[in-house]
């Protein structure tokens, strides 16, 4: 089950503002992704991060895998309104060989102009 | 590249009957692909891991005979709800892993509406 803190909910911010969310888990892992999800669509891969202190940017989007294997963020900058969408966290645990995921219960990010 | 398929993308079907969904990698090989459940404004909900050529292994309180997922191949994989009610309506995702990565690709989704 989902064993991800997730924060925060949710996030109403003005278009060229930053926005930044993170992710927290209570065991170790060895893989961090960050995905977007648009209504009635499938979740797609931002940013995937695979070792402890790494630092990946994707455009204006930054992500970085936590020191102590258990927590990761996600920064926006200067958003835009097509950045509106729920944004999800996933780890892999290190425990586990079926590359299962755990989800965060997502962020969602709303952009007025 | 790592597109993932579905189809299909909308569903509607009476009660009782059954409905097969299908999950495609288009450009890679997928040994593992991941069956998901997601309800309105929730997060995902892993329903099953399927593996190619042999039996899914299925989370905790799903019923493997409701929810039958066959890999046939290395890009295909199958949920099928068998006699859906209305409380199997749901959205449902499916995703693959690319190689020996954690990295899991999505499909578009599956809409199924059960009357």
């Amino acid at each position: 089950g989902q064993q991800l803190n997730q924060s925060p909910q949710s996030m109403f911010i003005q278009e060229g503002e930053d926005v930044s969310m993170n992710c927290t888990s209570s065991s170790i892992f060895n893989t961090w992704l960050w995905y977007k999800q648009d209504p009635g669509e499938g979740p797609v891969l931002l940013i995937a991060l695979y070792k402890a202190g790494e630092l990946t940017s994707n455009g204006r989007l930054t992500a970085q895998f936590g020191i102590t294997r258990k927590d990761s963020f996600l920064n926006i900058s200067a958003s835009i309104p097509s950045d509106v969408g729920i944004y999800f966290c996933a780890g892999h645990e290190s425990t586990d060989s079926w590359g299962k995921l755990q989800f965060g219960a997502g962020t969602q990010v709303v952009v007025t102009p | 590249g790592a597109v993932v398929s579905q189809h299909p993308s909308r569903v509607i079907c009476k009660s009782g009957t059954s409905v097969k969904i299908e999950c495609r990698s288009l450009d890679f090989q997928a040994t593992t692909m991941f069956w998901y459940r997601q309800f309105p404004k929730k997060s995902l909900m892993l329903m099953a891991t399927s593996n190619e050529g042999s039996k899914a292994t299925y989370e905790q309180g799903v019923e493997k005979d409701k929810f039958l997922i066959n890999h046939a191949s290395l890009t295909l994989s199958t949920l099928t709800v068998t006699s859906a009610h209305p409380e199997d309506s749901s959205f449902y995702i499916c995703s693959a892993r690319r190689g020996g990565r954690n990295e899991q690709f999505f499909g578009p989704g599956t809409r199924l509406t059960v009357l």
